[in-house]
């Protein structure tokens, strides 16, 4: 069975305190891995889509890398506005679905 | 660009009625897909519709069901309301193919 497991549940920082988020995934034939960030009481916000292994891409203080077992969302010096809940999906499968696989997500919070 | 629309954004219904939601997409999507977000479940499937086209369905029981017009704008029922139907119901839509949703804000359902 498809799944996607992030960690870690729940991540504090300080302002400019670098990290990372953890996705990883167990599917038969990714398609693609997103990245969603959420506000309380939106819609995901999509922030980065991956293909392929050892693909990278970045906007702003974020970064997301792939390997064929993982992800990661590297956090460069947070502001107290990248606060919120951070999703991971993949795509999975054969067919022409667009169906997205949901990770239960990283709530993170800096802290000023 | 205008984004996704759904509406209501809020709604309040008691055990044993029915409601309907509707998800406007991005002008030019034609795919459109539900997702049921709960604290305890996080993000899940419920189904996508592509040119009036059910393509996918969810793990979900009969009660769910959903339609797509001519224009793309999609609809989801639920009958029988239940509690633990009490959720963010959100639709994310794309262009066609495997290619990147994007979310609208969602319409938080409590059902009493």
């Amino acid at each position: 069975e498809d799944q996607v497991t992030q960690s870690p549940e729940a991540l504090r920082l300080q302002e400019g305190e670098s990290s990372s988020l953890n996705c990883s995934y167990t599917v038969s034939g990714l398609r693609g891995l997103f990245w969603y960030r959420q506000d309380p009481g939106k819609g995901p916000e999509f922030l980065f889509t991956l293909y392929s292994a050892g693909e990278e891409k970045e906007k702003e203080r974020l970064k997301a890398t792939l390997t064929k077992k993982e992800s990661f969302l590297h956090i460069t010096a947070p502001k107290p506005e990248d606060s919120a809940t951070y999703l991971c999906a993949v795509q999975a499968g054969g067919g022409a679905t667009n169906k997205l696989i949901f990770g239960t997500g990283t709530l993170l919070a800096v802290q000023p | 660009k205008a984004g996704v629309t759904q509406t209501p954004r809020y709604l309040i219904k008691t055990r044993g009625q029915q409601v309907t939601l509707s998800c406007s997409p991005i002008s030019g999507h034609r795919s459109v897909s539900w997702y049921q977000q709960t604290p305890g479940q996080g993000l899940q499937f419920l189904f996508e519709y592509f040119s009036e086209t059910q393509r996918n369905k969810g793990n979900f029981p009969g009660r769910f069901s959903g339609r797509q017009f001519s224009n793309s704008r999609s609809e989801m029922n639920v009958s029988t309301l239940e509690l633990g139907d009490s959720a963010l119901y959100l639709c994310a839509t794309s262009m066609s193919g495997q290619e990147t949703q994007y979310f609208g804000p969602g319409t938080r359902l409590l059902v009493l």
